[in-house]
């Protein structure tokens, strides 16, 4: 089993439509989570950080639930610029100093006119 | 402009012949890391450095060197490459009580 899994995707949407990805995560440990965001043949970029109260930035909310031990990013109004690979990374340092980072595979959107 | 290099961002070699990929940043970051990147496989981590002169292996260190001399630049040494050494590797840093890593563009790494 995948210490972070993720669907790969792809996941094709309309420009404007509302699109969830979720990640879920084995170690019940993970101090802090990620979403990185990575458009084709480029380097990661850090997204958001996802809150336990749960936090948002413009179009993307995040979420975190830790008795299901899993992730989600909600990307609402989706625009052509979306289009990349959403990369969920969680931080399985118990001392919390990230040097265990985790990435999963990456989810693919696609943003279509 | 702060950023992370990485040279060369291609390269093409032969199975057996020595490479080294440089790493720099100009943040004054005291972590640095190097990830390889595979089809499937995600992200993993090769080695990390938590300050100079200190380093430890990540998930998969075999057949890879590094050294921090200097709190820029963090080498990646292949001293014998593999074909299984095909890859795209990315070098990254940070602060050490921030979560938030900062990737160089990468390098796309072929073992023939």
């Amino acid at each position: 089993r995948k210490e972070v899994e993720q669907d790969p995707g792809p996941f094709n949407v309309p420009e404007g439509a509302t699109v969830a990805f979720n990640c879920t995560y084995s170690n019940s440990a993970s101090q802090s989570f990620f979403w990185y965001r990575q458009d084709c043949r480029k380097e990661p970029k850090l997204l958001m950080s996802v809150y336990s109260s749960g936090n948002e930035d413009g179009r993307f909310t995040a979420q975190l639930n830790r008795a299901s031990q899993y992730i989600s990013l909600l990307i609402r109004d989706s625009k052509l610029s979306d289009s990349a690979t959403y990369l969920c990374v969680v931080n399985e340092d118990p001392t919390g100093g990230g040097n265990k980072l985790t990435f999963g595979t990456g989810t693919q959107l696609k943003v279509e006119l | 402009e702060a950023q992370v290099t990485q040279n060369p961002r291609y390269l093409i070699t032969v199975t057996g012949k020595k490479l080294t990929v440089t790493c720099s940043q100009n943040m004054n970051h005291e972590y640095m890391s190097w990830y390889r990147q595979d089809p499937g496989l995600g992200l993993r981590q090769i080695y990390y450095s938590m300050n100079v002169e200190v380093t430890d292996k990540g998930d998969v260190p075999e057949g890879y060197k590094v050294s921090r001399k200097e709190k820029r630049n963090f080498p990646l040494i292949l001293e014998s490459p593999s074909p299984n050494q095909t890859s795209l590797y990315f070098c990254a840093s940070r602060r050490i009580q921030v979560n938030e890593q900062f990737f160089g563009p990468g390098t796309r790494l072929t073992v023939l």
